[in-house]
Parts: C-alpha cells; structure tokens; sequence
C-alpha cells in the first residue's frame, strides 16, 4: 500500500539552527501539507501546498517557515532559525486531489529543539 | 478559530464494551474524517463520511453525522486493547482543502 514517508524519524538540534524535514508523498497525490502537533497537544496546521504553490498557511507558518518540492517527488520543510517552541512532532500529508478524499499521512519527525 | 471540538477529552472503558466519541464543528463542511493516533505515532485515517450522508459503517466503526446539528460520533464496537489511542475529527471546510483537527479523544481500554 503507498504511504508516505519522513525522514528524519527524529531530530535534535541547537536553537537558531536551520533543520529541513523532508517527506515523500504518494507519487500520484497532488496536495501537500504539513502540520504539526506540540506533545499533548493538538494538530495544527502549518502550510498546503499545491501545483508547485503555497495555496494556504496559518499564522503559525511564518517568515522563519518555508516549504519546496525541489524534485518532484521529495516535499521540505524548512525551518531557518529554530526556536525552542518549535520542539514538536511534524507531520507531512498528501491528497490525491482536493475536496472529497482522506489524506495519509507520514509517521511524523520529531524535531526536539535544545 | 477551532473547528473541530471532540467530547470527552479522555474515556477508560472495559475491553468489550462499546466507546463513543463525539465531535463538534462550527462551520459548514465538506466532509468530516475520523482518524487514530497511537502514542508518539503517525495519524491513521479511519472513515470518511460526505456532508450529505448520516452515517457509515466500517468493521467494528460507526461514524454518524448530523449537519444541523454541526456533529458527529465515532462509535466502536467490542473495544480491544489495541484500540487504546487518541482519536481525531478532522473537517475540511467547503472553502479549501486543508483539514481541521479536534484535540482528540484519548481512549484507554482497560483490560
């Protein structure tokens, strides 16, 4: 069965280091997103991504934020300068098209800012 | 603003009863999704039900829907161990495509 993947599984970095989460979505999907979810908390969403665009993003995604399909199959996020409070799990997902579908989802990177 | 709103935040049942969990929204949607979520873990998608249907069935799932009153309930049947996880409603609204997460349910089967 298709699924997506992250890479790292786990990441520890120093604050106000750059990390980049990279993910493989379902090779036929056209939708892309990321999300992430702070221990205990909620999923939130971060950014959509579709034909090579953001399409939308939420306030959290900010200048320090950015996303890139640099190869056609490979989707990143990049965080430039991290910060403590962005110790999260980060989940990457993928929708066949827009609308009526369910999205699948990677099993996350955990990125542990220290 | 929060979409999704599941009720309770945490249920313990006995292995073999039934767990219901509830989801509240505020507006309208395309569709409403259940997903799981084992401890540390990745989401897993269980059943999608449409707008214009009531309810939908899949294995020991039930998932109900009630656009006028902006609800649905995930129902499981004959609870097991391993159903012990966090379950997730997640909405996509009629104006784009992303989802919209709940908090959760966290659901403890106790054996």
């Amino acid at each position: 069965e298709p699924e997506v993947t992250q890479t790292p599984s786990h990441q520890v970095t120093q604050m106000g280091q750059e990390v980049i989460l990279r993910c493989v979505p379902i090779s036929n999907h056209l939708y892309f997103y990321w999300y992430r979810q702070i221990l205990g908390q909620k999923v939130e969403f971060l950014v959509s991504f579709y034909n090579n665009e953001i399409s939308e993003k939420s306030e959290i995604f900010d200048d320090q934020f950015s996303v890139e399909r640099p190869d056609g199959s490979n989707f990143t996020l990049k965080i430039r300068s991290t910060k403590l409070e962005d110790s999260a799990m980060y989940f990457c997902a993928s929708i066949l098209t827009g609308g009526v579908t369910e999205a699948f989802f990677g099993q996350g990177t955990r990125l542990t800012v220290v | 603003s929060q979409q999704g709103e599941e009720d309770p935040q945490a249920l313990s049942i006995q292995e073999g009863e039934n767990a219901t969990m509830n989801c509240s929204y505020k507006t309208s949607i395309n569709n409403l999704q259940w997903y799981r979520q084992n401890s540390g873990r990745g989401l897993v998608h269980l059943i999608l039900i449409r707008s214009n249907e009531r309810e939908k069935h899949s294995g020991r799932l039930r998932v109900t829907l009630d656009t006028s009153k902006k609800s649905s309930s995930l129902l499981i049947t004959a609870s097991r161990a391993a159903d012990t996880a966090s379950y997730f409603c997640a909405t996509d609204l009629n104006r784009d495509d992303k989802i919209i997460f709940g908090k959760g349910t966290r659901l403890h089967i106790l054996p």
